[in-house]
C-alpha cells in the first residue's frame, strides 16, 4: 500500500513553454500533497503544500504564478511550470500524506526530471 | 522556521561495519523524524521514522535514536552491505506544519 505515481517521468521542453506534472496517490486518499524540487546532489526543497479543494500554500521565494498547483481530487495534484526557463530544470518530486491511526506519513512519487532547453 | 543540519556529508565504510549519521533540528515543536534513502535518480524511500514520544526505534539492521532535549537524532546502520550505498536524508516536521524539512543528505558508500 501507499503507492504514489508521478507523470511524466522525464520531460524536455523549449524555453517559454509550460509543462504539467501529475501526482497521484494510487491506493489511498490524500487531502494533502507536497511538491519538492531537488537540484543535482542537493537536498529536497519544499516548494508548496497542496490541499484538496483549496489554494496551495507556497514557500517563501517560490512564485505562485509560475508554479501553478491544482489539487482537484483526493488522489490527484498537478504542478504546472509556466513559461519554463533553463533555470527551472530540476527533479520535481511530489509526496502524498497518508493519515492513519492519528499518524501522518509522507510517501514520495518517483519524480519528474525536467530539462528546459 | 525549522532548520535541519545533517552530518557527515559523505561516509565510506567497509562492508560489515556500522554507519552513523547525525542530524540536529532547531524547532522544539518538531515531533516527527523520518529517514529516507534515495538511490540515484529514484524517489526517496522511507526506511525508518521516530516520533517524539519514544527515544529509540529499531528495525532489523537499522535504528534511530532521538534526544529531544538536545534536539538531535541519529540513524544507525549495522552490518552494512554494498546495497546500503545511497544518499540518506533526515527530516523533521510537526503537527502544525506537516511538510518535511530535510537535512542536506549523507552519501554513504559501503566498500565490499
Amino acid at each position: 500500500g501507499a503507492v504514489v505515481s508521478q507523470h511524466p517521468s522525464r520531460v524536455i521542453c523549449k524555453s517559454g513553454t509550460s509543462v504539467k506534472i501529475e501526482c497521484r496517490s494510487l491506493d489511498f486518499q490524500a487531502t494533502t500533497m507536497f511538491w519538492y524540487r531537488q537540484f543535482p546532489k542537493q537536498s529536497l526543497m519544499l516548494m508548496a503544500t497542496s490541499n484538496e479543494g483549496s489554494k496551495a500554500t507556497y514557500e517563501q521565494g517560490v512564485e505562485k504564478d509560475k508554479f501553478l498547483i491544482n489539487h482537484a481530487s483526493l488522489t490527484l495534484s498537478t504542478l504546472t511550470v509556466t513559461s519554463a526557463h533553463p533555470e527551472d530544470s530540476s527533479f520535481y518530486i511530489c509526496s502524498a500524506s497518508l493519515q492513519r491511526g492519528g499518524r501522518d506519513t509522507q510517501y514520495f512519487g518517483p519524480g519528474t526530471r525536467l530539462t528546459v532547453l | 522556521g525549522e532548520n535541519v543540519e545533517q552530518h557527515p556529508s559523505t561516509l565510506s565504510v567497509q562492508e560489515g561495519d556500522s554507519a552513523v549519521i547525525k542530524c540536529t533540528y532547531s524547532d522544539s515543536a518538531s515531533n516527527y523524524f523520518p529517514w529516507y534513502k534515495q538511490e540515484l535518480g529514484k524517489r526517496p524511500q522511507l526506511i525508518i521514522d521516530i516520533r517524539s514520544n519514544v527515544g529509540e526505534k529499531k528495525d532489523q539492521r537499522i535504528a534511530v535514536t532521538l534526544n529531544k532535549t538536545a534536539k538531535h537524532f541519529s540513524l544507525h546502520i549495522t552490518e552494512t552491505q554494498p546495497e546500503d550505498s545511497a544518499v540518506y536524508f533526515c527530516a523533521a516536521s510537526h503537527t502544525g506544519r506537516r511538510a518535511l524539512t530535510f537535512g542536506s543528505g549523507t552519501r554513504l558508500q559501503v566498500q565490499p
